[in-house]
Parts: structure tokens; C-alpha cells; sequence
């Protein structure tokens, strides 16, 4: 089944706001939302964004996300090194009953 | 909450995965229960999940070869997935799934190679 659409891979500078981007349709993201989870690899992933739009608790304010029709976007403000990961967004799909990851962005701090 | 996996790591193509996730903490009855996986070099795909009804949803792709189920006295799911390949190498992980994946286990490398 089709994903979420995610640029592969994204640079800022640190210090710097970076927006990531995750597309999908009215069946899922414009449906319900996503979620936004970062992954640095060897380690599970953590969530850093609710698809019901809250943060987890324990998650930088740094963090934040909207949407805009079947767009999400994961803001992250003030940069650092630690940032450095992969960012996936997913989405329940009501069409096939599933839930659906995009494909992932590697965010690259410079 | 805490999610703690396990199961066989090396598998032969044809075999059966079969994986096991055990949570302590929380409330087990409560919540959806998902399984995760990623290739080498790959993103996360989704492959099923239990909800509090024991009612399950599948990825369609995995739907023929997946069954994940529940045993809610011993707050523990598990996952089989039959006919495994070399396709199917991969880290898998447990998760709590509450609006997002917020509870994950620490992941399992199973690997299939004759």
C-alpha cells in the first residue's frame, strides 16, 4: 500500500528551525493526523508528537507539529547535534485498516 | 511502562518467526498493541496491531503470512509471522500504540539465512 511522502533527507544549520514535511490524503493524514516519532539508530524510537496533536510528556518544547489538509509538519527550533536522527511520520489508513509510516527524513545538523 | 521482547534471532527461509513482547506497568487490557519492523538500511513498516477487543488489523502485505495475538493474564502479545525470507531480515519491536507509538520495546535483529 502507498506510505506517507518524506523528503529523504534534510540539512540546517544548529541553532537554526528546521520544518519537515509529510504528505499523505484525506483517508489518513487528512483524516485523523499523524504522529511524528525520531529515530536514532540502535535505539527504539521515540515519539515526539501525537497524532490527537499534544506532545508526549518528557518531549523539548522544541518540538512541535501542525497540519494543513493532508500536510503535517514537525517543527523543531533551536537546533542541537542531538537532533541529528531520523524522523518518521505515520498515520492510521482508514481505506485499509492499517497504519501507514512515511518513508523517513535523515535530518543533518550542520 | 516498560516493554520488554524476545525470540529467536537466526531463522532459516520457511520458518516461523515468532516473537514475544511482555509489558510491565500500565494497563495491559487498555490499549492497542503493535509490531514493528526495519529492514537493514530501510523505514519502519507497521505489521499489526491487538486491540483491547483482541480484535487484530494487518498490514495487507504481511496479512497471509502474520498473527498476533494476546495473553492478557500474563500482560503479553506475541507475533508469528509463517514462510519467513531474506526479505523478512529485520528489527523488530513491540509498542504501545495510544495516538502514536509512545512505548516501545528495545527491538529484536531476526535474521533469515539459509
Amino acid at each position: 500500500q502507498a506510505g506517507l511522502a518524506q523528503p529523504p533527507s534534510v540539512s540546517y544549520a544548529l541553532g537554526q528551525t528546521a520544518t519537515l514535511t509529510c504528505t499523505g490524503d484525506s483517508n489518513n493524514v487528512g483524516y485523523e493526523g499523524a504522529s511524528w516519532l525520531q529515530h536514532h539508530q540502535g535505539h527504539p524510537p521515540k515519539l515526539l508528537w501525537y497524532r490527537s496533536n499534544d506532545r508526549p510528556s518528557g518531549i523539548s518544547e522544541r518540538f512541535s507539529a501542525s497540519r494543513s489538509g493532508s500536510t503535517t509538519s514537525l517543527t523543531i527550533t533551536g537546533l542541537q547535534p542531538e537532533d541529528e536522527a531520523d524522523y518518521y511520520c505515520s498515520a492510521w489508513d482508514r481505506t485499509i485498516s492499517a497504519h501507514v509510516f512515511g518513508g523517513g527524513t535523515k535530518l543533518t545538523v550542520l | 511502562v516498560q516493554l520488554q521482547q524476545w525470540g529467536a534471532g537466526l531463522l532459516k527461509p520457511s520458518e516461523t518467526l515468532s516473537l514475544t513482547c511482555a509489558v510491565y506497568g500500565g494497563s495491559f487490557s487498555a490499549y492497542h498493541w503493535t509490531w514493528i519492523r526495519q529492514p537493514p538500511g530501510k523505514g519502519l513498516e507497521w505489521i499489526g496491531e491487538i486491540t483491547p477487543s483482541g480484535r487484530t488489523n494487518y498490514n495487507p502485505s504481511l496479512k497471509s503470512r502474520v498473527t498476533i495475538s494476546k495473553d492478557t493474564s500474563n500482560n503479553q502479545f506475541s507475533l508469528k509471522l509463517t514462510y519467513v525470507t531474506a526479505a523478512d531480515t529485520a528489527v523488530y519491536y513491540c509498542a504501545r500504540s495510544v495516538d502514536g507509538f509512545d512505548n516501545w520495546g528495545q527491538g529484536t535483529l531476526v535474521t533469515v539465512s539459509s
